[in-house]
């Protein structure tokens, strides 16, 4: 298995500022997964965290809204842009281990927007 | 597409008392793979067990039992004599391998609540 960390833990934050979450892995791994789940709601997948390139987008994420980076097999970052408190939720970063395809997840970052 | 169900958004029982949690997935992918995850309250989303379509044997593992029926496209799970540290929301999962590439899509979510 892998261990995930994620900074921060949980924030409160001023409508239209930006903040950007860490997520961080004990090995390297191919695929990184960035994910949001709104209060009550399920989890949505936002992006795949592709190393050297851009982020693959789902349907009805941007880029300009939810930047990615990925500089390296362990780590990525997510930045929720000009926020509302519409994304106010838990966002949470996942990692995919190839062989046994197994997938794991981080702490997760609550997110509150004011 | 992929597309998982779970019926049940909430199930209530009291201590010791068994509880079955059903999901029925959708998929064109003939090599797939289920999941199960636990939510409690603190937000960390637990592994709970990983089943791939080729393998329809029942699992137990402790007090948790696994149901995969490929023919009717469900993956239940159940926790036998539920204590009240069960109490959580969970979550089945699906992984197409050719049509999501590794990317899981999940179900609406099933919140136990055990009571003493």
């Amino acid at each position: 298995s892998a261990v995930i960390s994620q900074k921060p833990s949980r924030d409160i934050c001023q409508r239209g500022t930006s903040l950007t979450i860490q997520c961080q892995v004990d090995s390297q791994v191919t695929m990184m997964f960035w994910y949001r789940q709104q209060p009550g709601q399920s989890l949505t997948l936002i992006a795949t965290a592709n190393q050297g390139s851009e982020a693959t987008y789902e349907s009805g994420f941007v880029i300009d809204k939810f930047p990615i980076s990925r500089p390296n097999l362990t780590f990525s970052t997510l930045t929720v842009s000009n926020m509302s408190p519409e994304d106010s939720s838990i966002y949470l970063c996942s990692v995919g281990v190839n062989l046994n395809n197994e997938q794991f997840f981080g702490p997760g970052t609550r997110l509150t927007v004011l | 597409a992929q597309k998982v169900t779970q019926a049940q958004t909430e199930i209530s029982v009291v201590e010791k008392e068994d509880v079955t949690l059903d999901c029925v997935y959708e998929t064109r992918d003939t090599t797939y793979y289920l999941f199960w995850y636990k939510q409690p309250p603190s937000g960390e989303l637990v592994f709970l067990i990983r089943r791939n379509s080729f393998d329809e044997q029942n699992e137990i593992s402790g007090r948790y039992s696994w149901n995969f029926q490929k023919s009717t496209s469900s993956f239940n799970f159940t926790i036998t004599a539920s204590q009240v540290v069960d109490s959580a929301v969970y979550f089945c999962a699906l992984n197409g391998i050719k049509a999501a590439g590794n990317k899981l899509t999940f179900g609406g979510g099933t919140r136990v609540l055990v009571k003493p």
